[in-house]
């Protein structure tokens, strides 16, 4: 059992270079959550799908994009990459909208922004 | 302003002894509060919960305490084991549902 997958595991982008990152789980989850954490820093909810078909705006959503593609889906993209969004991205899914269900995160993608 | 506030970045224990974590909220609103443990290279997992109504939860080796009146929690792990070495994030329900609020996170570093 995969869990949830992220996909790659690094990359390094020039900025204002674009890329999505892609997230997969296999747990039939309706809710999956895009988070980044920086050095020092808890994680922070970029995006979330409460369920397929929806999304919306998390914390810090500015300069990214998401689609959700099926339910097992969840991609993040950078259409112009800056060196502030140098950090670690994390994938997250659970059964449901609610913070009363564990959250079941990836193994994440470093991302670098020269 | 942070709302979930983990004080010290990192804390040393020998093996078998007790490791006391700590975390404080600023949002009397919270009703819901979890622990996640992380290891490098790796994802957040789930280690244990606490809901608003009680003042304890117990899990194993683990136990939450929760202090409304001085908005305060804290994760004990009883006897520690060097496997117990990670970062530990404190995560407060943040509202909206499904939003948790994460905090800097404590590294414990458990010696044998």
């Amino acid at each position: 059992n995969a869990g949830v997958t992220q996909t790659p595991k690094f990359q390094v982008l020039k900025t204002g270079q674009s890329m999505t990152l892609q997230c997969a789980q296999d747990m039939n989850h309706n809710s999956m959550y895009w988070y980044r954490q920086d050095p020092g820093m808890g994680l922070r909810l970029i995006y979330y799908s409460a369920s397929e078909g929806t999304t919306d705006k998390g914390e810090v959503p500015n300069g990214y994009n998401v689609s959700r593609l099926n339910k097992r889906e969840f991609s993040l993209r950078l259409e112009s990459a800056a060196p502030s969004q140098t950090s670690v991205y994390f994938c997250a899914s659970s059964t449901d909208w609610s913070s009363y269900n564990e959250q079941f995160f990836g193994p994440g993608t470093r991302l670098t922004v020269l | 302003d942070q709302q979930v506030k983990q004080n010290s970045p990192s804390l040393s224990v020998q093996e078998g002894r007790i490791s006391i974590l700590n975390c404080d909220y600023t949002n009397s609103m919270f009703d819901y509060f979890l622990w996640y443990k992380k290891y490098p290279a790796e994802g957040p997992t789930f280690l244990i919960s606490i809901s608003s109504i009680k003042d304890k939860n117990e899990d194993g080796r683990f136990t939450v305490f929760l202090n409304k009146s001085a908005k305060h929690l804290s994760l004990h792990i009883v006897p520690s084991q060097p496997g117990d070495s990670a970062v530990y994030f404190c995560a407060a329900d943040g509202g909206s549902q499904g939003n948790l609020i994460f905090g800097k996170g404590t590294k414990l570093s458990v010696k044998p």
